[in-house]
């Protein structure tokens, strides 16, 4: 079964850099993901589609601040030089022909 | 820009019915697969439906299946979601979004329409 696990909360400081996990279950480590950002009270915005190289393409207007790296199963996001703004949840998605979008259960990303 | 905008969300009585709307611009919507996402209060995002670029391929969660009905209308630009015999545990935000590919990622999102339902 395709499943994506991510830890519930983060935190950093501003103008710190910090590195979120989103881990695909057995047997999936070959499958690209996207991550997505939603600040409080807003919908989610596409951040980048991240492939199994590491390879990724971003969305419209997002800040070379935001990067994506993978290993094995695990993709990361890494935000550099974190703004208040960057405070927000973000989820991971992936999908399979027939399953529609599965997403993991987010990280709350606290800027301290 | 690429715009989405959903309507008609509101309150509803358990086994009612609403029927929602996502008005796309900016972008040729015939070309494109769309998809329901639902995210209920303080939890996730979970995928609800995706349909095909014509409309001949449609998928839905096992949660709405049988009582959830996307559908499309090209000419008009728009995505609907008819939604019947409906649960409190259907009570969240619904948002329209544009996928990349043939049911793949989400480049694309709107603001969200809330649907409560509760007697």
């Amino acid at each position: 079964q395709l499943v994506l696990t991510q830890s519930p909360s983060a935190s950093a400081s501003l103008g710190a850099s910090v590195k979120l996990t989103c881990t695909l279950s057995s047997g999936h480590s070959s499958y690209a993901i996207a991550w997505h950002q939603q600040q409080p009270e807003k919908g989610p915005r596409y951040l980048m589609k991240l492939n199994s190289d590491g390879s990724h393409s971003k969305g419209d207007g997002i800040p070379d601040r935001f990067s994506g790296s993978s290993s094995g199963a695990e993709r990361y996001l890494t935000i550099s030089s974190l703004q208040s703004e960057d405070e927000a949840d973000y989820y991971c998605q992936t999908w399979g022909t027939g399953i529609g979008g599965v997403f993991g259960g987010g990280t709350k990303l606290t800027v301290l | 820009q690429v715009q989405l905008v959903e309507s008609g969300g509101g309150l509803v009585k358990p086994g009612g019915s609403l029927r929602l709307s996502c008005a796309a611009s900016g972008f040729t919507f015939s070309d494109y697969y769309m998809s329901w996402i639902r995210q209920a209060p303080g939890k996730g995002l979970e995928w609800v439906s995706y349909i095909s670029s014509s409309g001949s391929t449609i998928y839905y969660a096992d949660s709405v299946k049988g009582r959830f009905t996307i559908s499309r209308d090209n000419a008009k630009n728009s995505l609907y979601l008819q939604m019947n015999s409906l649960r409190a545990e259907d009570t969240a935000v619904y948002y329209c979004a544009r996928d990349y590919g043939s049911g793949s990622y989400y480049n694309y999102w709107g603001q969200g329409t809330l649907v409560t339902v509760s007697s």
